[in-house]
């Protein structure tokens, strides 16, 4: 059964401390994505990565850091530089070989930090 | 940079009804895709419709369907004969072909839809 595995889907932290959101996919796919979801924001990009061991900030980076060891995994540390990091975080991937094929995404992980 | 505007921030519809939900993008690209994502209350995000840029015919999906004007750059949803399984957050995505940031996703802040029966 091929898919995007995030795990936990729940999580929670005090703050000060980092975190590492586990994102595994196992549909062979080049690219990866991590997405952050607020109240009435939409979804927002945090990082990307196209190939393994390269990837580039999105829209919002600051505070987090990834890495891509490994094709099937894609990790997002939360860091305790990110100033509001409570929020419901999204993995996705793509085959990102010039298709149309839209983003498939995991089940996300709810992350509170108090 | 893109941004993509979904100006009904939440929606109701009746059973069995039609409706229609509105996006807008801006964007100085003339290659790019356009799509439609359903999210509901299992926060699972689930693609519903997807329209080619350079295609006129508007994309149907069996209840789903699109409303693509290029020039006016909006890009609506039509969902006819709701079911109570509709409702949902749907949020509208633009996603551009050129340059360096290819197949990442630009998300409108999404329409909360609600079914009633």
């Amino acid at each position: 059964d091929g898919g995007i595995t995030q795990s936990p889907k729940y999580l929670f932290r005090k703050e000060g401390q980092n975190v590492t959101l586990s994102c595994e996919q196992n549909l062979n796919h080049d690219a990866m994505y991590w997405y952050r979801q607020d109240p009435g924001q939409g979804l927002r990009l945090i990082y990307y990565s196209q190939i393994v061991n390269d990837f580039q900030k999105g829209d919002i980076a600051e505070g987090y850091s990834v890495s891509r060891e490994k094709k099937e995994s894609f990790p997002l540390t939360v860091t305790s530089a990110q100033k509001n990091p409570t929020a419901f975080y999204l993995c996705a991937s793509s085959p990102g070989t010039g298709n149309n094929s839209p983003l498939h995404f995991g089940n996300g992980t709810r992350l509170t930090v108090t | 940079a893109q941004t993509v505007t979904q100006s009904q921030p939440e929606m109701s519809v009746q059973e069995a009804e039609t409706v229609t939900l509105s996006c807008t993008y801006d964007t100085s690209e003339n290659n790019y895709y356009l799509f439609w994502y359903k999210q509901p209350p299992s926060r699972q995000m689930i693609l519903v419709i997807r329209q080619e840029a350079y295609k006129q015919q508007n994309a149907t999906e069996n209840r789903f369907s699109v409303n693509f004007q290029k020039a006016a750059k909006s890009f609506s949803l039509k969902i006819s004969d709701s079911q109570l399984g509709d409702t949902a957050m749907y949020f509208c995505a633009f996603m551009k072909l050129s340059g360096g940031s290819n197949y990442k996703l630009t998300f409108g802040k999404g329409t909360l839809l609600t079914v009633n029966p």
